[in-house]
C-alpha cells in the first residue's frame, strides 16, 4: 500500500527561525518519486521539489533544502531563516512508477506559521 | 507560458443536480490529473487523462466522471450532487511521456458548494 504521514498538522515559528518538517512515507515499489508543494492562503499548490528513489543526494535551494533518507523512508524538508511569506500548509506526495506518474498521494499536509 | 486554467472558479449547486469543471493545461502538458481537496480527508486522487485515456483512476463513486479532448483539455462531471461533494477541485498537468515521472502543476481550483 502506498502512503504519506506527515505528523506535523501545524507548526509554529518566529521569523528566522529555522524549521524542519517531516515526511514519511510506504511504498511496494522500487521505482518512486517523491514532491513537496506548497499551499499559500491563496490555494494554488506550488511545486518545489522532484526527487527520484535512485537519488537520495540532499538538495539546497537557497533557503530550502532536502533530506531524502531511503533508510527511513523519509523525505523531510527543512527552511533555513524562515519568513512570515512561508506561511503556508505545505504537502509532500508520493508517485509510484508503476501508475506512470498521473496518480500523486498526498499527506495531510503541515500548516506552516511563521510570526514576525 | 501560461499556467493550467480552470473554470469556473466558484460553484454554487444544490443537492441532485449535476455539475461540469473544465480545465486547460499548461501548453504542450499531455497528461491533466484531478483531485478533491476537503478538510477531512485532505488532497484525494480522482483521476488522470492522457491522449483522451483515462490513464489511472482514484477511488471515487462512478457520479465523478472526466473526459479529455484532443486538445489535452480536460472536464470533468458530478452527477446526482451531494452535501460531501463540497470541495475544492484542483487540476493538475504534468507533459506524462515516457516512463518519467514529471512534476504536475496546480491551477487555481474550482470551489463547489453544494447546498
Amino acid at each position: 500500500a502506498q502512503k504519506v504521514t506527515q505528523a506535523q498538522t501545524e507548526i509554529s515559528v518566529v521569523e528566522k527561525e529555522d524549521v524542519t518538517l517531516d515526511c514519511v512515507y510506504e511504498t511496494r515499489d522500487t521505482t518512486y518519486y517523491l514532491f513537496w508543494y506548497k499551499q499559500p492562503p491563496s490555494g494554488e499548490l506550488v511545486f518545489l521539489i522532484r526527487r527520484n528513489s535512485f537519488d537520495e543526494q540532499n538538495e539546497i535551494s537557497g533557503r530550502y533544502s532536502w533530506n531524502f533518507q531511503k533508510s527511513t523512508s523519509s523525505f523531510n524538508f527543512t527552511i533555513t531563516a524562515s519568513q512570515v511569506v512561508d506561511s503556508a500548509v505545505y504537502f509532500c506526495a508520493l508517485s509510484e512508477a508503476d501508475n506512470q506518474g498521473g496518480k500523486l498521494i498526498f499527506g495531510q499536509g503541515t500548516e506552516l506559521s511563521v510570526k514576525p | 507560458k501560461a499556467g493550467v486554467t480552470q473554470t469556473p472558479r466558484y460553484l454554487i449547486k444544490t443537492r441532485g443536480q449535476q455539475v461540469t469543471l473544465s480545465c486547460s493545461p499548461i501548453s504542450g502538458h499531455r497528461s491533466v490529473s484531478w483531485y478533491q481537496q476537503t478538510p477531512g480527508q485532505g488532497l484525494q486522487f480522482l483521476f488522470e487523462y492522457f491522449s483522451e485515456t483515462q490513464r489511472n483512476k482514484g477511488n471515487f463513486p462512478g457520479r465523478f466522471s472526466g473526459r479529455q479532448f484532443s486538445n489535452s483539455r480536460s472536464e470533468m462531471n458530478v452527477s446526482t450532487l451531494e452535501l460531501g461533494d463540497s470541495a475544492l477541485y484542483l487540476c493538475a498537468s504534468s507533459l506524462g511521456v515516457g516512463r518519467t515521472t514529471y512534476e504536475q502543476y496546480f491551477g487555481p481550483g474550482t470551489r463547489l458548494t453544494v447546498t
